[in-house]
Parts: C-alpha cells; structure tokens; sequence
C-alpha cells in the first residue's frame, strides 16, 4: 500500500513552454502533497506543499508563478513548470502523506529537461 | 533555522564491516528526525524513524540531543545495503516538512 505514482517519467520541453507534472495517491487519500527539486547529487529542496483544496505554500525563494500547483482532489496534485528555461531542467519529486500521518509517501520522480 | 548536515558524500566499507553514516541537526524546537533510504532506479523510501527506536534491515539511529546528532549504524555491511542514505529533519509542526541531508551514498564492497 501507500502508493505514489507521477506522470510523465521524464519529459522534454522547449524554451518557453509549459509542461505539467501530475502526482496521484493510487491507494489512499492524500490531505497533503508535497514537491521536491532535486539537482544532480544534490539533495531534495522542498519547493512547496499542497493542501487538498487550498492554495499551495510556497518556499522561500520559490516563484510561484513560475511554478503552478493544483491539488484539486485528494488523490491528484500538480505541477505546471512555465514559461520553462534550461534552467528549469531537473529532476522534480512529490510526496503525499494521508491525514494525521507523519510518513510521507514519495513518487518515482520526474526528470525534465528544457531544450 | 533548521539545517540537517551530512558531512560524507560517499562512504565505501567491505561487507561484514561496521557502518556508520553520520548525520547532524540544527533545530529549535524539538526534534524529530528521520533516514530515507534510495536504492538504484528506486523511489526513495523511509528506513528509520528515531521515535520508533526500532531496528530495520539491521540499521538503528539514536537520536542524541547533546551532541544534535542522529547517526545510522549497522553492525555488518552487506552488499545490498549499498544505496543513497539521506537524514531528514521534520519541522514546521502539523504541516509535516522535511528538510533533508545532502545524502550519503553508502557501496559495500564484495
């Protein structure tokens, strides 16, 4: 159980469009969900948390413009990279935890890369 | 503000050695501290939760408030325990974040 899935797996874009990352809870409902960015052998940055039905909270330093979260149901968060630049190419994860539950579940992760 | 240090990028031990990989905090509050484990091409997993005080895959932490440490230990190595170890510190009470370590990569040599 505790299951979390992200699609795409790995995704290339161009310079300046948008691409979006799903992440979905596959066996249990998750209140929150959270993304991660993580640059090669460097650790994970948390980038915001999504509440169910909430607007995200965002990190310091982190555009959240830029970066778009969703989190319409409790199994499905987004997150919609836009305008991307090279930059922006990165490995990104999410994890979910289930109410009142300390153990967060992680993704497989999402490699992108902006050409 | 929190910080959670990871001074060794990679520790290399022969199986059946002792490992230790060292993991340091700075909290204000009180701590509560965690170790993921990431195997190759995996998904990163929970292995320890110092609250729990138990032991898995052999592995434990103990959490030392004195020294703001929380370092993972295994008696006797062996090869499948070669993944990334990261240490992870959660704070900002309900909202449930982590802040993690750099990450050691741990290779059990044959």
């Amino acid at each position: 159980g505790a299951v979390v899935s992200q699609h795409p797996s790995w995704v290339i874009c161009k310079s300046g469009t948008s691409v979006k990352i799903e992440c979905r809870s596959l066996d249990f409902q998750a209140t929150t969900m959270f993304w991660y960015r993580q640059f090669p052998k460097q650790s994970l940055m948390l980038m915001a948390t999504s509440n169910e039905g909430s607007k995200a909270t965002y990190e310091q330093g982190v555009e959240k413009d830029k970066f778009l979260i969703n989190h319409a149901s409790l199994t499905l968060s987004t997150l919609t990279v836009t305008s991307a630049h090279p930059e922006d190419s990165s490995f990104y994860i999410c994890s979910a935890s289930a109410p009142l539950k300390y153990e967060q579940y992680f993704g497989p992760g999402t490699r992108l890369t902006v050409t | 503000a929190q910080r959670v240090t990871q001074p060794e990028k990679l520790l290399s031990v022969f199986k059946g050695a002792p490992v230790e990989l060292k993991c340091n905090y700075s909290y204000s509050g009180s701590p509560e501290l965690f170790w993921y484990v990431q195997y190759s091409r995996q998904r990163l997993q929970l292995l320890l939760r110092h609250i729990s005080r138990e032991s898995i895959k052999g592995f434990t932490a103990d959490l030392n408030k004195g020294e703001t440490s929380f370092h993972l230990k295994k008696p006797f190595a062996q090869e499948e325990d070669s993944a990334m170890y990261y240490c992870a510190l959660r704070y900002g009470g309900a909202t449930n974040k982590l802040i993690f370590g750099t990450g050691t990569l741990l290779a059990v040599q044959p």
